[in-house]
């Protein structure tokens, strides 16, 4: 699977919209790109995916550029709720037997009143 | 569907007692993954099967540790002996694909060694 790198952390305030940069350099042409949100005490869960240029969904937006080899997950309107580590993945959509999800350190997100 | 369940949700055990944490994953997902996570190490992959048979067990720290999968309706990691640095929190996910899209994760097992 592919190296990602991001934030160890960021701060955000109640309504403004919060942008998490991935840098994923080694990404394959058979890679997706995917993010999970765990809050605490809880496991991780999908938000979102994309292959290339701009995916929305009713929690987020994920931005990828022509190169692939970053991403950036866009939180709209953060609230209190969305307090939560963030995720960035990269490997194959639909995998076979040989594809395990790992995951890296990912984004603190705090959100303050 | 339930999700992925696991139990207990809570385990404390003292030093060099068996522990032996559940899973029943989703209904027809194929592969299943044990997870642990720690403040230090954040989230490690164990080992994950596919169809019932483990495919990769290189995350597993040492032989005190051991999974199975008897059916695809429920696996089990079990430590013996257990330690107090075994203390974290064990997920459990399942997905029906693989990959990296749909996997569901279970509420996890907090595991406290004494």
């Amino acid at each position: 699977l592919a190296k990602t790198t991001q934030p160890i952390s960021m701060d955000s305030y109640e309504g403004q919209e919060v942008n998490i940069t991935c840098s994923h350099n080694n990404i394959a042409t058979n890679d997706y790109i995917t993010w999970y949100q765990q809050f605490p005490s809880q496991g991780p869960r999908f938000i979102i995916q994309g292959y290339k240029t701009k995916v929305t969904n009713e929690v987020a937006s994920l931005f990828i550029p022509a190169d692939r080899k970053s991403s950036t997950l866009s939180l709209p309107r953060v609230s209190l709720s969305d307090t939560a580590v963030y995720y960035c993945l990269v490997g194959e959509r639909l995998g076979s037997a040989g594809n395990m999800l790992t995951f890296g350190g990912g984004t603190r997100l705090m959100v303050k009143p | 569907d339930a999700g992925v369940i696991q139990s207990p949700r809570h385990e404390v055990t003292e030093m060099g007692q068996e522990v032996t944490l559940r899973c029943k994953p989703i209904s027809g997902h194929n592969s299943l993954f044990w997870y642990r996570q720690t403040m230090m190490r954040g989230l490690e992959l164990l080992i994950y099967f596919n169809n019932n048979v483990p495919i990769d067990d290189s995350g597993m720290p040492e032989d005190r540790f051991s999974a199975k999968m008897p059916n695809a309706s429920f696996s089990t990691l079990k430590i013996q002996p257990s330690e107090p640095r075994d203390s974290a929190v064990y997920f459990c996910a399942s997905s029906g694909t693989g990959g990296i899209y749909g996997y569901t994760f279970g509420s996890g097992t907090r595991l406290t060694v004494v």
